[in-house]
């Protein structure tokens, strides 16, 4: 089976600007969660979509948003950039049952200028 | 509450020696206990996973021993190896909470298998 995908793999954009990240689960899989990585905060959970619903939020400002297909790919968007968006953002899937086991993409490296 | 804490920051270990890493939470409601395992340049990978209703857990070369009423769960790897040198991540989620999706992870452990 083929992993989870995401692309693009790498991505500049200036300030101020809106991106959107594409993420393709592992077929099957119908959860698609999304997390923001960096050095000084670490791994933070931003949302989880379940069959085209949000289904959990982390603390994160409503700049940042998701969606998600009835193929279970997932997008997640986030709106007027700031230098602080700076990020690895990592998607992962999960069939949910019997375990909520995720599996991470190789992520998008976001750089802000 | 949310939390979990990981320590220690990096651990470096001899070839052939056991490498600790410990974690903590405060959140009763978490039952799912996942360990990951970073290269640089990769997502994390899912190494081993536990539910609080065993106290240990292994799979190969990796241990994860469980302590509920203490709330702290650790990773083991027996016998290291150079190429186990990664960043090794505790997580957390309440599953039964309809939250398992939503993992809370540690801080992280930069792990150095010296040969």
């Amino acid at each position: 089976k083929a992993g989870v995908t995401q692309t693009p793999r790498y991505l500049i954009k200036t300030r101020g600007q809106q991106v959107t990240l594409s993420c393709s689960p592992i077929s099957g899989h119908r959860s698609v969660s999304w997390y923001q990585q960096t050095p000084g905060q670490g791994l933070q959970f931003l949302f989880e979509y379940f069959s085209e619903t949000q289904r959990n939020k982390g603390n994160f400002p409503g700049r940042f948003s998701g969606r998600q297909f009835s193929n279970s790919r997932s997008e997640m968007n986030v709106s007027t950039l700031e230098l602080g968006d700076s990020a690895l953002y990592l998607c992962a899937s999960s069939l949910v049952r019997p375990d909520y086991e995720q599996y991470f993409g190789p992520g998008t490296r976001l750089t802000v200028t | 509450q949310q939390q979990v804490k990981q320590s220690p920051q990096s651990l470096i270990v001899q070839k052939g020696g056991i490498s600790i890493i410990n974690c903590a939470y405060e959140n009763t409601a978490f039952d799912y206990f996942p360990w990951y395992q970073q290269f640089p340049g990769k997502g994390p990978a899912l190494l081993i996973a536990i539910r609080p209703d065993v106290s240990e857990k292994k799979e190969g070369r990796f241990t994860i021993s469980f302590n509920k009423s203490a709330k702290q769960f650790s990773l083991h790897i027996m016998d290291s190896q150079p190429g186990d040198s990664a960043t090794y991540f505790c997580a957390a989620s309440a599953f039964g909470h309809n939250q398992g999706g939503k993992l809370i992870f540690g801080q992280g452990t930069e792990l150095s298998v010296k040969p």
